[in-house]
């Protein structure tokens, strides 16, 4: 089936650096998430993004986070500057429209550790 | 706004038996629910969804039950095999017009062979 890969799959940075990751979502998809887990706790929203814009974003997405997806490459997430509350799985999805009506595919994950 | 509290969050049963798992929420106006699996390593696949509508649905082994009045989700194994074995979370969205989805916590099913 259709498959969001997200690129690496573990991270590590030093607190204060810059980190992007990567997220390379189903090819005629239109729409694209973030999702946050910290370990033993629940998978949060972040974000939603379509056509160049954020559409929603929650609390957790502080103003040191941006998105983008570039030229139909990468759907990305940057954090500039990390944070040690920043370390979590950050999980990428995407969907051909509103979750509601279409099915979200999710990524495995990338694990950021921030030191 | 929503809380979704999802148990247990381990369950390990025999292959054969059933299992099931539930999530509460608490915002009456929440339309859409779904569950998702994550095997190890890999990403949430959806398993199945329904609208407010449903309160019942069948599919391939799997029974979602939905009771409005106690604003309660269930998600029923029947004959659990050891290919089940994952987490799976549930998550619910506050209207048909909402981007984002409520997880819950996750139940770490272990089906023993």
């Amino acid at each position: 089936g259709p498959k969001v890969l997200q690129i690496p799959s573990h991270q590590i940075i030093d607190m204060g650096q810059m980190v992007t990751l990567n997220c390379d979502p189903v090819s005629n998809h239109l729409y694209f998430y973030w999702y946050k887990q910290i370990l033993g706790q629940q998978m949060e929203f972040l974000v939603n993004f379509y056509n160049g814009k954020v559409m929603e974003k929650s609390k957790l997405f502080k103003d040191q986070f941006s998105v983008e997806r570039p030229d139909g490459s990468y759907f990305t997430l940057k954090i500039q500057p990390t944070a040690l509350e920043d370390s979590a799985v950050y999980f990428c999805a995407s969907s051909l429209g509103l979750p509601s009506q279409n099915t979200l595919y999710f990524g495995a994950g990338t694990r950021l550790s921030v030191l | 706004g929503e809380q979704v509290e999802q148990r247990p969050p381990h369950l390990s049963v025999r292959e054969g038996d059933s299992a099931i798992i539930i999530c509460t929420y608490t915002d009456s106006a929440t339309a859409y629910f779904s569950w998702y699996k994550q095997e190890a390593g890999a990403g949430l696949q959806l398993l199945m969804s329904v609208l407010s509508n449903v309160d019942r649905k069948e599919e391939q082994g799997l029974t979602v039950l939905l009771n409005k009045k106690d604003k309660r989700l269930s998600l029923n194994l029947t004959a659990a095999h050891p290919g089940d074995s994952a987490v799976y979370f549930c998550a619910v969205s506050a209207s048909s017009g909402s981007w984002q989805l409520i997880f819950g916590s996750g139940t770490q099913l272990t089906v023993m062979p």
